[in-house]
């Protein structure tokens, strides 16, 4: 059974850079199958689509965001994370991280529990 | 604002069926596989429906998916209280470079 596990620093400061790591269980970020993703979520509103990473290291971000996220892999941890730079409290979110099966589904199949990052002095 | 717009609540009696609308452009859902996600609250989302139409195991034919043009549907027959949840569609734009985009969320409350 695939398992992600979001893990990182709950509070982040603003101006400064949020970082945080999924590790993978029961599947390999090494896979040609899959894009690693992270998306996020303000308390109480919708879900925001921030970016993947494929096994090669090749990414695709968000535009919106693109100008702030980094997000890597290492594929000898079996990890992949997230890197958002001068947050401000707009970045409040629980943050997921979760795979995309790049042929069936298609779709975002397993997903982290999600962790909550506040930014806030 | 989001790209995919979704009611932003529906509601309907146990037993009953509701159905949520998802609505896009040529570029997003008229153009590319549409998916539908169930997050119960305090949860992470969970898969509901891929490639507009298809139940990934485990989900139960109640919830069925549709789609048609730039819009997909999302229907639920059966309600019962555990469906309380918020459902978001999501899918592939491709409008000015390539990006996934998600509705705004429709909360269900099975009255």
């Amino acid at each position: 059974q695939v398992q992600l596990q979001e893990s990182g620093p709950g509070l982040v400061k603003p101006s400064e850079t949020l970082s945080l790591t999924c590790t993978v269980s029961g599947g390999s970020v090494s896979s040609g199958s899959y894009y690693w993703s992270w998306i996020r979520q303000p308390p109480g509103k919708g879900l925001e689509w921030i970016g993947y990473i494929y096994y090669s290291g090749s990414t695709n971000y968000n535009p919106s965001l693109k100008s702030r996220v980094t997000i890597s892999v290492d594929t000898s941890k079996n990890q992949f994370s997230l890197k958002l730079s001068s947050v401000t409290a707009a970045d409040t979110a629980v943050y997921y991280c979760a795979r995309y099966v790049t042929m069936i589904p298609g779709a975002w199949d397993y997903w982290g529990q999600g962790t909550l990052v506040t930014v806030s002095s | 604002q989001s790209v995919l717009t979704q009611p932003p609540s529906v509601s309907a009696a146990p037993g009953q069926k509701v159905t949520i609308s998802c609505s896009g452009s040529s570029s997003n859902i008229g153009n590319n596989y549409v998916s539908w996600y169930q997050q119960l609250p305090g949860t992470a989302p969970k898969l509901l429906i891929y490639e507009n139409n298809k139940r990934p195991s485990g989900i139960p034919d109640r919830f069925s998916g549709s789609k048609s043009g730039t819009s997909a549907t999302l229907g639920i027959t059966g309600l019962q209280t555990g469906d309380e949840a918020d459902y978001y569609c999501g899918t592939w734009d491709s409008s000015l470079s390539v990006l996934w985009v998600f509705g705004g969320g429709t909360k269900l409350t099975v009255l």
